[in-house]
């Protein structure tokens, strides 16, 4: 079946750390890929987005990289503090760029601890 | 812009009747998306348009859900009769065409 898995529900981490999230999918070949932030009662914010053939995006402490033959994005958060406490989403276009429908994966819980 | 609109931002009603929800999208955008997230099934696209024209509706969930978009500012999601288990977060989105989406604050919905 066709899904997008994140690596986990929730990750906990120190402040000043890295925080790495991961989103895999199966049976997709996007051309791009994106990543969200939602914060309760919020709707989701855009991040990033990365195009297949690109291997790596940088926007201030975030990066994300993307291999497709891996059928895998990292998201890093680095130095992180605990306003990056949030759920973040990963989203592929579902038809290789033939269309603009999004399939979102379940989201990764992220709490830095000060 | 003040980004994308949605009324009400909460919304409780009773099982069977009528829940109209309303989206205003970002002048410009000409997609417009409209989700639904739960805990259990996250964040779900059921219905998009492309230039007020429906594109894709196979998420949506049955016949009791219906949307429309009678013009590039305004676009309305409908579920009649309502059921307990469509209490869900709605939310709308618009976008350009391979971009960003960009969500409204969403409508909590909550049947009784």
């Amino acid at each position: 079946s066709q899904k997008i898995e994140q690596n986990s529900e929730a990750l906990n981490i120190q402040e000043g750390k890295t925080a790495t999230l991961t989103c895999n999918y199966t049976n997709y070949s996007p051309a791009y890929l994106q990543w969200y932030r939602q914060d309760p009662g919020r709707g989701p914010v855009f991040l990033l987005l990365i195009r297949e053939n690109e291997k790596e995006k940088r926007k201030e402490r975030l990066k994300v990289t993307f291999d497709t033959t891996l059928k895998q994005s990292l998201f890093h958060i680095t130095a992180s503090q605990p306003a990056d406490s949030a759920t973040y989403l990963c989203a592929l276009d579902m038809y290789g760029g033939a269309t603009n429908k999004l399939i979102f994966g379940t989201g990764t819980l992220l709490a830095v601890q000060p | 812009d003040a980004g994308v609109i949605q009324s009400p931002r909460h919304e409780v009603t009773e099982m069977g009747q009528e829940v109209t929800l309303r989206c205003k999208p970002i002048s410009g955008h000409d997609y417009l998306f409209w989700y639904r997230q739960t805990m259990m099934r996250g964040l779900e696209l059921l219905i998009y348009f492309n230039n007020n024209v429906p594109i894709d509706d196979s998420g949506m969930p049955e016949d009791r859900f219906s949307a429309k978009m009678p013009n590039a500012s305004f676009s309305t999601l409908k579920i009649q009769p309502s059921e307990p288990r469509d209490s869900a977060v709605y939310f709308c989105a618009s976008s350009l065409v391979f971009n960003e989406q960009f969500f409204g604050p969403g409508t909590r919905l909550t049947v009784l």
